[in-house]
């Protein structure tokens, strides 16, 4: 069964450093994976997603992350924080589900604090 | 694009009651999913449909249930509540392989 981890539960930046958030998966075959923003009280907003292909990703809001097979990592990163970034951010690996879908299994989720 | 919708975004129920939560996907999109999310399990799957058939499923218990109508919009129905279904569900829907995109969820509080 497929799992992933997020290491990190809390991290605080400052506005305007760069930030990494760190997720490792466990999964069988070739992942799909993905990365999740979710403010409070709010739902989940997709940022990017690796099917395959180039393993650097470019996501919305300046987000990128690199797919490193040998680490089984897919890190998150932006060069800039913005204190609009202060949120939760979740990893998930899919695994197929039937036909081109897949079910997603996420990570615990990194809570972001951005110090102005 | 309407993103997807849910309805209802608050609830308050007490133990033993029956509730059914309401997703309305995007235009287009044929699979729905849901997934319950508590602050001591984080993000858990439930079911996911694709064109009114359910393809799979969570280890949750047979209280909870869900359906697909022909238009792709979906319930979710929890019986006999008990205080640990108190959660936000969130819905999401696709369109295949493109990824899958969530509603602001429901938050079910069980008195």
């Amino acid at each position: 069964a497929q799992s992933v981890t997020q290491p990190d539960i809390h991290i605080t930046v400052s506005e305007g450093a760069s930030l990494e958030l760190r997720c490792n998966y466990s999964y069988g075959a070739t992942p799909y994976l993905f990365w999740y923003v979710q403010s409070p009280g709010q739902g989940l907003q997709l940022l990017l997603k690796y099917f395959s292909g180039d393993t650097l990703v470019q996501g919305i809001k300046g987000f990128e992350a690199e797919f490193k097979r040998s680490q089984s990592s897919f890190n998150l990163r932006k060069p800039s924080v913005h204190w609009s970034d202060a949120a939760e951010y979740f990893c998930a690996v899919g695994a197929p589900s039937g036909g081109s879908n897949y079910k997603l299994t996420f990570g615990k989720g990194t809570l972001l604090t951005v110090n102005p | 694009k309407a993103g997807v919708t849910q309805t209802p975004r608050y609830l308050i129920k007490t133990r033993g009651q029956q509730v059914t939560l309401s997703c309305s996907p995007i235009s287009g999109h044929r699979s729905v999913s849901w997934y319950q999310q508590t602050p001591g399990q984080g993000l858990q799957f439930l079911f996911e449909y694709f064109s009114e058939t359910q393809r799979n499923k969570g280890n949750f218990p047979g209280r909870f249930s869900g359906r697909q109508f022909s238009n792709s919009r979906s319930e979710m129905n929890v019986s006999t509540l008990e205080l640990g279904d108190s959660a936000l569900y969130l819905c999401a829907s696709s369109p295949g392989a493109g990824g899958w995109f969530f509603g602001p969820g429901t938050r079910l509080t069980v008195l």
